[in-house]
């Protein structure tokens, strides 16, 4: 059974850029399609950011897409998010997902990201 | 387009609760719907996808429709248990991107 488990630093001063990464375990970074950054405001909705597949492809979402990269590397088996200029509104709990194009059937356990100066 | 859920539902024990979620345009059976369950301070899990799929494991008090004459989705969750409190959210897809609802808070009084 696949397992996510994301890391990075959980402070980010604001203006700076926040970076997480998501390591893949029990499963081929390859064997599935997309990979998909989401995140939750506390006590808010989720909001997906992005997605990656494994050729490289992206998808952003528009209102973030000046602001994110995503990269993948397959050799660590382990896919990555960048987040220019943050601001306070960026604190979030960060989950990395596995998404087969039939929902989210994997999440990581999230990590909670909190821009402050 | 949106997805649109209520803020909150409430029940009691032993009843039965269905939240529903309004596609604002587009027809809700052209993108499959998933539907997840975040208790406080975990990850969402699916508890139906594919429209009416539950994965494994799920109870089957849980089923989920689709009614295109109101372009919603529901969820349906029967018998219901203290352990169901939690918050559910729908998501589908536009395109390359996905889209979630805005969450319903489910309370079992």
């Amino acid at each position: 059974q696949v397992q996510l488990q994301e890391s990075g630093r959980g402070l980010v001063t604001p203006s700076e850029t926040l970076s997480l990464t998501c390591v893949v375990s029990g499963g081929s970074l390859s064997s599935h399609t997309w990979w998909a950054w989401v995140r939750q405001p506390p006590g808010n909705g989720l909001e997906w950011m992005g997605e990656i597949h494994h050729s490289g492809s992206t998808n952003y979402n528009p209102s973030l897409k000046s602001r994110v990269t995503m990269s993948a590397d397959k050799s660590k088996n382990q896919f990555s998010l960048k987040l220019t200029s943050v601001t306070a509104a960026d604190t979030a709990v960060y989950y990395c997902a596995r998404d087969g194009r039939r929902g989210f059937g994997a999440w990581g356990q999230g990590t909670l990201v909190t821009v402050s100066p | 387009f949106m997805l649109t859920q209520p803020h909150s539902v409430s029940e009691s024990p032993g009843k039965t609760v269905t939240i529903s979620c309004t596609r604002s345009s587009g027809s809700i059976a052209s993108a499959y719907v998933q539907w997840y369950q975040q208790r406080p301070g975990n990850s969402p899990t699916t508890v139906i996808s594919e429209f009416d799929q539950r994965p494994s494991g799920v109870p089957d008090r849980f089923s989920g429709s689709i009614d295109r004459s109101s372009n919603s989705a529901s969820l349906t969750i029967s018998g219901l248990q203290t352990a169901d409190e939690a918050d559910y959210y729908c998501q589908s897809y536009d395109s390359s991107a996905a889209i979630f609802g805005g969450g319903t808070k489910l309370t079992v009084l």
